[in-house]
């Protein structure tokens, strides 16, 4: 079944620690993104890709870092965790059309 | 540029009572307008689209939307709801690659 899919859900790691959230999608989808939830806000998007080999920010400003080497995986990237990154974080894609976007379940992550 | 206002943060109903949630926005030209649903610690479903043609749209689980050029609002109803649809709901805005999100309405059904 077409789908997209984020590791780990749940990530409570150390400040300082390295972390790279996982994106994968089997629908072929060329666009995708990443947005940050906070508690009780909307969503934001941080990150997009329109195709492998590019990337780009988005809208909020974020400390994390996005590759696309593959259509189908899409991995952000914290280089330095830290108490501020605590956020729940998205994944995305879009089909040709550009009309709706398809969400994953998200990874709520804690840095303590 | 585009926006999106959920003007109720958190709504209560009864088990079996409608439902209607309000979503107002602002966009230049026709919009295509999203309801998402968040279940806790789960990400986005979708609800239901309107991209252009009938004013009236059915999604899944039961909701429908209706598109007001006039009141630019696309509020999401449902006749009677089922305690599992406890969830918070957003409105967006925009193309995909463009999306702009309200802040969410949380609802709660009691039994």
């Amino acid at each position: 079944e077409a789908d997209i899919y984020q590791t780990p859900r749940y990530l409570v790691i150390g400040t300082g620690k390295k972390i790279t959230l996982e994106c994968s999608q089997t629908m072929g989808h060329d666009k995708m993104y990443w947005y940050q939830q906070d508690p009780g806000m909307e969503l934001h998007l941080i990150h997009y890709s329109y195709g492998v080999n590019s990337t780009e920010k988005g809208d909020l400003s974020s400390e994390s870092t996005v590759s696309r080497i593959r259509t189908e995986h899409f991995p952000l990237t914290l280089e330095s965790a830290r108490p501020s990154h605590t956020s729940q974080y998205l994944c995305a894609s879009s089909g040709k059309g550009d009309t709706e976007a398809f969400f994953g379940q998200g990874t709520r992550l804690t840095v303590v | 540029a585009q926006s999106v206002t959920q003007p109720d943060i958190h709504i209560t109903v009864s088990e079996g009572a409608s439902l209607e949630l309000r979503c107002n926005y602002s966009y230049g030209a026709t919009p295509y307008l999203f309801w998402y649903v968040q279940s806790p610690g789960q990400g986005l479903q979708l609800l239901l689209k309107y991209f252009s043609g009938d004013t009236l749209v059915q999604g899944i689980k039961g909701f429908e939307a209706e598109f007001k050029r006039s009141q630019s609002s696309f509020n999401l109803r449902k006749p009677s709801v089922h305690w599992s649809d406890a969830a918070e709901y957003f409105c967006a805005t925009g193309t995909a690659s463009k999306l702009t999100f309200g802040t969410g309405t949380r609802l709660q059904v009691t039994l």
